[in-house]
């Protein structure tokens, strides 16, 4: 089975802070995703990244950057986390170049801002 | 991508068929249905997908209309750890993201 683990499962950071969300995935997978997820809202694409050092904006890239240097990871950061960033983030995975391969997301981060 | 719709939520007795509706009136013909759940404290999980064809797996049966305005996907006996959020979503076949909508609750009840 693949596996998606993201480093913490609960985070509380304080406003102003430089925030690293951390995103391991264990099969070799092209594409890799970070969504956030908060009430009434769903999900919402932050960022992808379909192959190594190469990455592409969601629909709410605003306060985010990613990095990809090997392919099994891919990291969110927060340059200056703000309360409007406290929500739960999802770290996905999917296999190839399109986006028919199913995506196999990790369990979750809640980020708390105070 | 085409928008899906979906009901709020629905309840099921444990051990029947649970049978989730999914309209996509504006689908066009590259596009892909996709089946997702997500129950509580966990992410996403994928369940099925479909062009046109129905479609059968481990976990659940995805029955297409004919003219794919809608669907429904079928968890043949339901158990209470069925019990989550179900998202219907539309993907293009070169499409480079996925929109995950509010989905439908469905509470699986013994």
């Amino acid at each position: 089975d693949v596996k998606v683990t993201q480093s913490s499962r609960y985070l509380v950071k304080r406003t102003g802070e430089k925030v690293f969300l951390e995103c391991v995935q264990d099969m070799d997978h092209e594409n890799m995703f970070w969504y956030r997820q908060d009430p009434g809202l769903g999900l919402r694409l932050i960022y992808f990244s379909y192959d190594v050092k190469m990455k592409e904006k969601g629909d709410i890239p605003e306060g985010y950057s990613v990095s990809r240097e090997k392919k099994e990871r891919f990291s969110l950061i927060l340059e200056s986390a703000s309360t409007n960033q406290t929500s739960m983030y999802l770290c996905a995975s999917s296999l190839d170049g399109q986006l028919l391969s199913p995506l196999h997301f990790g369990n979750g981060t809640r980020l708390t801002v105070t | 991508d085409a928008k899906t719709t979906q009901p709020t939520s629905m309840d099921c007795a444990e051990g029947r068929a649970a049978n989730l509706p999914c309209n996509h009136s504006t689908i066009s013909g590259n596009e892909y249905v996709y089946w997702y759940r997500q129950i509580h404290s966990q992410g996403p999980q994928y369940i099925i997908h479909g062009l046109k064809n129905n479609e059968t797996n481990e976990m659940a049966s995805l029955i297409i209309t004919e003219d794919r305005k809608s669907s429904t996907l079928i968890l043949p006996h339901a158990t209470l750890r069925d019990t989550a959020v179900y998202y219907c979503i539309v993907v293009k076949e070169y499409g480079n993201k996925l929109v995950f909508g509010a989905g439908i609750i469905l509470r699986v009840k013994s």
